[in-house]
């Protein structure tokens, strides 16, 4: 199937300080990228949707100058955190579409771990 | 709008014995329905989906659940677990036709006992 990569797997910042984190789709182009909160033993949270060359789609009550997506290639999407708080620690996950492949389908990547101190 | 509700947070099978996990959506229009897995600091992979035809859908691991339309449900079932079946896993549901977004259930841990 198709995979999706994320980098990094674990960081650690201090408060106050902008982490990026980078979803890779690496045997197909996607055009549409999701990602994804998810707090301790809860469901994952829909933050935003990641369009290629367009502005991303938030969903309600997402800060979007406090994550900043972008979306440059059709391989490539990055999310921002910017001056991070303790709050925001989390594990973030996203996931992109396959346009080959059956509609709705996504393909997630491994997670990354934001502890913020 | 669409919505998934998952009964049971936390369940406990003996290994060998029938696993069921429970899973009843809400859809204005025919859904898309898909079971997910995550094992810890994982992403989650694709178990099983239903999109259209056959009602009873097979996936990996040897994992099958069946939509029914009248009950509302999506229950996920495997006739004997192992060990490695323990994990979190979600449902989640989507509107068909076209890209839509996918809902996520709360999730069930399965804790699978030797």
């Amino acid at each position: 199937g198709a995979v999706v990569s994320q980098h990094p797997s674990r960081v650690i910042c201090k408060s106050g300080t902008s982490v990026k984190i980078e979803c890779r789709s690496l045997d197909f182009q996607a055009t549409t990228m999701f990602w994804y909160r998810q707090f301790p033993k809860q469901s994952l949270m829909l933050m935003a949707t990641s369009n290629e060359g367009s502005k991303a789609t938030y969903e309600q009550g997402v800060e979007k100058d406090k994550f900043l997506i972008n979306h440059a290639s059709l391989t490539l999407s990055t999310l921002t955190v910017t001056s991070a708080h303790p709050e925001d620690s989390s594990f973030y996950i996203c996931s992109a579409r396959d346009p080959r492949g059956s509609v709705n389908e996504q393909f997630f990547g491994p997670g990354t771990r934001l502890t913020v101190l | 709008a669409q919505s998934v509700t998952q009964l049971g947070s936390h369940v406990s099978v003996s290994e060998g014995a029938l696993v069921l996990l429970r899973c009843n959506y809400s859809s204005s229009v025919p859904p898309y329905l898909f079971w997910y897995v995550q094992y810890p600091n994982q992403g989650l992979q694709l178990l099983l989906k239903y999109t259209t035809g056959a009602t009873l859908v097979k996936g990996i691991n040897g994992f099958e659940a069946e939509f029914k339309k009248s009950e509302t449900s999506f229950h996920l079932t495997k006739p004997s677990a192992h060990m490695s079946d323990a994990a979190e896993y979600f449902c989640a549901v989507s509107l068909s036709g076209g890209y839509q977004k996918v809902t996520f259930g709360t999730g069930t841990k399965l804790q699978v006992i030797p």
